[in-house]
């Protein structure tokens, strides 16, 4: 069974950088699929940051383009989320997912990691 | 950008009877293979997001059939025929057609 689980600093000072881990089990991120990341802020909805094919193509949400970047660590099962200049806006549960299909179905989640900007 | 609107955004339902939720797009999300790319989520209480309806109408592994989706060009709907308790949470419509890839806003079900 596919596993999906977030891992990084929950509290993260304005200006400098949140990252995050998403390590996968139960399979290969080698596999035929995207894989992505989603935020939600505190009692908001949710918003798409980006989604990755190992060895191929990333794609960014503009609004968050200029500070995102999306990684690959096959050799560790893992992928990342750099997030750069952050803000109290950047506050929120961060989730990473699996596309089972282009960059639709995100199935499974992770169960989230929440994040905290604040001095 | 697609942008995705869902309507009601809060709804309260009686055990036992239907609920319906709506999803619009203000542009098209059909593939050329025929399929509409848009997915419904539901995201229970202290959960992450879960899949429940993908391409339109197709029910996610493990699924309640009392869960449906309907499409009519770029309107969308989800459909519940008989609410239980257990379905309580924020519905989530998300379109992955166009980059970047968008959400409703989300609609919350309660239960009267």
């Amino acid at each position: 069974q596919l596993q999906l689980q977030e891992s990084g600093p929950g509290l993260v000072k304005p200006s400098e950088t949140l990252s995050l881990t998403c390590t996968v089990s139960g399979g290969s991120i080698n596999s035929n699929n995207y894989w992505a990341w989603i935020r939600q802020p505190p009692g908001k909805g949710l918003e798409w940051i980006g989604s990755f094919y190992p060895g191929g193509r990333t794609y960014y949400n503009p609004s968050l383009k200029s500070r995102v970047t999306i990684s690959v660590d096959t050799s560790r099962n893992q992928f990342s989320l750099k997030l750069t200049s952050v803000t109290a806006a950047d506050t929120g549960i961060y989730y990473c997912g699996r596309h089972a299909q282009w960059v639709i179905r995100l199935d499974p989640w992770g169960q989230g990691a929440l994040v905290t900007v604040s001095s | 950008d697609a942008v995705m609107t869902q309507s009601p955004l809060s709804l309260s339902v009686t055990p036992g009877e239907p609920a319906s939720i709506s999803c619009r797009s203000s542009q098209s999300v059909l593939h050329s293979n025929g399929d509409n790319y848009l997915d419904w989520y539901l995201q229970k209480p202290g959960q992450s997001p879960r899949l429940l309806i993908y391409l339109g109408s197709n029910r996610a592994s493990g699924v309640p059939d009392r869960f449906s989706g309907t499409e009519s060009g770029t309107d969308f709907t989800l459909k519940i025929s008989r609410v239980e308790a257990e379905d309580v949470g924020v519905y989530y419509c998300m379109q992955g057609l166009q980059i970047p890839v968008t959400f409703g806003q989300g609609t919350r079900l309660e239960i009267k």
